[in-house]
């Protein structure tokens, strides 16, 4: 069956540097992305999103990468600060789906040392 | 604003009770889903609801029933609790997709609900 995953379970990163999360997904007809934060105790928050037409695409501080020949998309974060510790959720959603047909990976989590 | 809200936070059941998770919109959005969210499983469908008297099965359903009587509350029921129910519930809501346009997949969710079935 068609899949969303993640290559690293766990990073931890010094404050100020950039991370990197990454997400491989396996269903070639997927064709929007998106990225949740996740915080202890709290429901998943969007954080930024992109449509199989673009390669990347930029948000506050964060920068979205879509390769489609390998099927891998990655968040970005620059000079990574103690509040972007979270789990960070990468999901696939296919051509003409529906909020009902968004599939969510297993979730990254990020820790920040000060 | 209070976006999604769900009741109650917490809640301990034995096996074979019942009992309804409550979520609430104010945002007028007209979809609305329930996910279940168990360590390593990542975020899994249970029911979704593309509006009032609209709704369908996700991922993993058997065990729940929800309603979708007003555009505003989508309640998840429990008829009878088991063990493997154990698990954090999320409501999450958003504008409907329309056919033919952009995908959105920006979902508002709630703060959760943890259920521990004894």
């Amino acid at each position: 069956g068609e899949s969303v995953g993640l290559h690293l379970p766990t990073l931890s990163v010094q404050e100020g540097d950039n991370s990197i999360i990454n997400c491989a997904y396996s269903n070639s007809a997927s064709d929007y992305f998106i990225w949740y934060k996740q915080e202890s105790g709290k429901g998943p928050q969007f954080i930024i999103d992109i449509r199989s037409n673009m390669d990347k695409r930029q948000g506050q501080r964060v920068t979205v990468l879509l390769n489609k020949t390998v099927k891998h998309l990655s968040l970005q974060i620059a000079a990574t600060q103690p509040g972007d510790s979270a789990v960070y959720f990468c999901a696939e959603m296919g051509s003409g789906g529906s909020q009902g047909n968004l599939i969510f990976g297993k979730g990254t989590k990020l820790s920040v040392k000060p | 604003n209070a976006g999604v809200t769900q009741t109650p936070k917490f809640q301990v059941l034995k096996t074979g009770q019942s009992m309804t998770l409550q979520c609430a919109q104010d945002m007028n959005h007209e979809y609305m889903s329930w996910y279940r969210q168990d360590p390593g499983m990542g975020l899994r469908l249970i029911h979704y609801s593309v509006g009032a008297g609209i709704t369908d099965q996700g991922e993993v359903p058997n065990g729940y029933n929800v309603s979708r009587s007003t555009t505003e509350d989508f309640p998840l029921r429990l008829l009878s609790a088991a063990p493997s129910q154990t698990s954090v519930y999320f409501c999450a809501s958003s504008y409907r997709t329309i056919p033919g346009t952009p995908n959105t997949g920006e979902l508002f969710f709630g703060e959760g609900s943890r259920l521990t079935v004894l």
